[in-house]
This record gives C-alpha cells, sequence and structure tokens, in this order.
C-alpha cells in the first residue's frame, strides 16, 4: 500500500497566519490527491481534490498543490473555524491511504 | 440535502458479528460508488471498503478481507457493511461516505459514523 506522511503532525498558529501543510507520498500519485478537514467530534469534510480542485463551498483560502510524491495544503488567512485536524488521502490505487493527520492549534 | 446516517454499532464479544447500515437521501444514490472508512478512537482514518454503484465491483482493505462483506440494496438507498470474526483491532467509528462523482475517488460526503467497540 502506499504509505502517505503528513508534516508536521502538530502545530500552533495564530488568527491571520498563512500556513502551509505537507504530504509525501512513498511513490507517484499523480494527482490523485484528497484533502480533509476534521473538528472534534464531526466527520471528516472534503477540502480538495485532484490535488488542486476546491470543493464546491470551501473558501477559497484554502488552496492545494503537487503533484507525484510531494503535496501540500495552505490556508491563506488562518481563521478560528480552521482550527482542527487535516487528512491527505491518496486514490490513485486501492487501498486508498490517509495520511496520519495534522492537527492545527490555537497559539 | 445529502444525508448518510449510519447505524448497526454496538459492543460485541471478539469474535462476534455486527451489520452496519447507511441509509442515503438526498442524491441519486444508485448512481454513486460507496465507501467504509474507520477510525478507532483517538487515531486517524483508515479506509475499509468500496462498492461500486452497481455492486459489481469491490474492495476491501487487507485487515479485513474475509471477515467483512459490503453489499448495497439500491432499492433501498441503503448500504451495508456485515462484519464478522470481529477483533479488538475493529473497534472503531464506522462512517460512510460517498465517492465524489466524475472521475476522482475523493470522497465528498460522510455519514456521523456508528461506533463498533469490540471487547470482552
Amino acid at each position: 500500500a502506499i504509505r502517505m506522511t503528513q508534516s508536521p503532525s502538530s502545530f500552533s498558529a495564530s488568527t491571520g497566519d498563512r500556513v502551509t501543510i505537507t504530504c509525501r507520498a512513498s511513490q507517484g500519485i499523480s494527482s490523485y490527491l484528497a484533502w480533509y478537514q476534521q473538528k472534534p467530534g464531526k466527520a471528516p469534510e472534503l477540502l480538495i481534490y485532484a490535488a488542486s480542485t476546491l470543493q464546491s463551498g470551501v473558501p477559497s483560502r484554502f488552496s492545494g498543490s503537487g503533484s507525484g510524491t510531494d503535496f501540500t495544503l495552505t490556508i491563506s488567512c488562518l481563521q478560528s473555524e480552521d482550527f482542527a485536524t487535516y487528512y491527505c488521502q491518496q486514490y490513485y490505487t486501492y487501498p486508498p491511504t490517509f495520511g496520519q493527520g495534522t492537527k492545527v492549534e490555537i497559539k | 440535502e445529502v444525508q448518510l446516517v449510519e447505524s448497526g454499532g454496538d459492543l460485541v464479544q471478539p469474535g462476534g458479528s455486527l451489520r452496519l447500515s447507511c441509509a442515503a437521501s438526498g442524491f441519486t444514490f444508485s448512481s454513486y460508488n460507496m465507501n467504509w472508512v474507520r477510525q478507532a478512537p483517538g487515531r486517524g482514518l483508515e479506509w475499509v471498503s468500496y462498492i461500486s454503484s452497481s455492486g459489481t465491483t469491490i474492495y476491501y482493505t487487507d485487515s479485513v478481507k474475509g471477515r467483512f462483506t459490503i453489499s448495497r440494496d439500491n432499492a433501498k438507498n441503503s448500504l451495508y457493511l456485515q462484519m464478522n470474526s470481529l477483533k479488538a483491532e475493529d473497534t472503531a467509528l464506522y462512517y460512510c461516505a460517498r465517492t465524489i462523482s466524475g472521475g476522482s475517488h475523493a470522497l465528498d460526503y460522510w455519514g456521523q459514523g456508528t461506533l463498533v467497540t469490540v471487547s470482552s
């Protein structure tokens, strides 16, 4: 199975900050990558798919980039509602696999 | 409004069985591929199983092959997961999730999950 590694595992940031989360695949996955946001006690929500396509209804401060093995999720101006855990997921091949998650906490 | 509502989770002894259900509404269920994804307490997400819209294509993660069976009833707008020979490591919140349309295999809608606890 393809291993997805996110970095960092957690970090603290302030409202208004620009933040970047990295996801690395153990082998090339073209652009078959999605990003999800999960808040405590809630189901994950799709933010981005195909590495850079914003899901309908997701604020434009979220963006994704990358292809092959290296990907990033960027939040351009962190809002209070963005403090959550973020997961990347590859769907290049079965089984689809998730990164271990990146928790964004309030500084 | 798209809704996915899971049910069937419970406390079960190791070696036991459970059947999870997911009731779908707000979209044409028969047109969408569906998945089960689980999350152990305090842990990350793990994809479990996939079934195509017609039910003809099915995948499982290795750890549940031979023990879990995914199925669907398009007439009832329902997705199922039959779980046999349950192990402690199957303890998790089980989510039903829809595959986005258009060829991508991202998951665009998720239910709120049903909790399966395997313990003696």
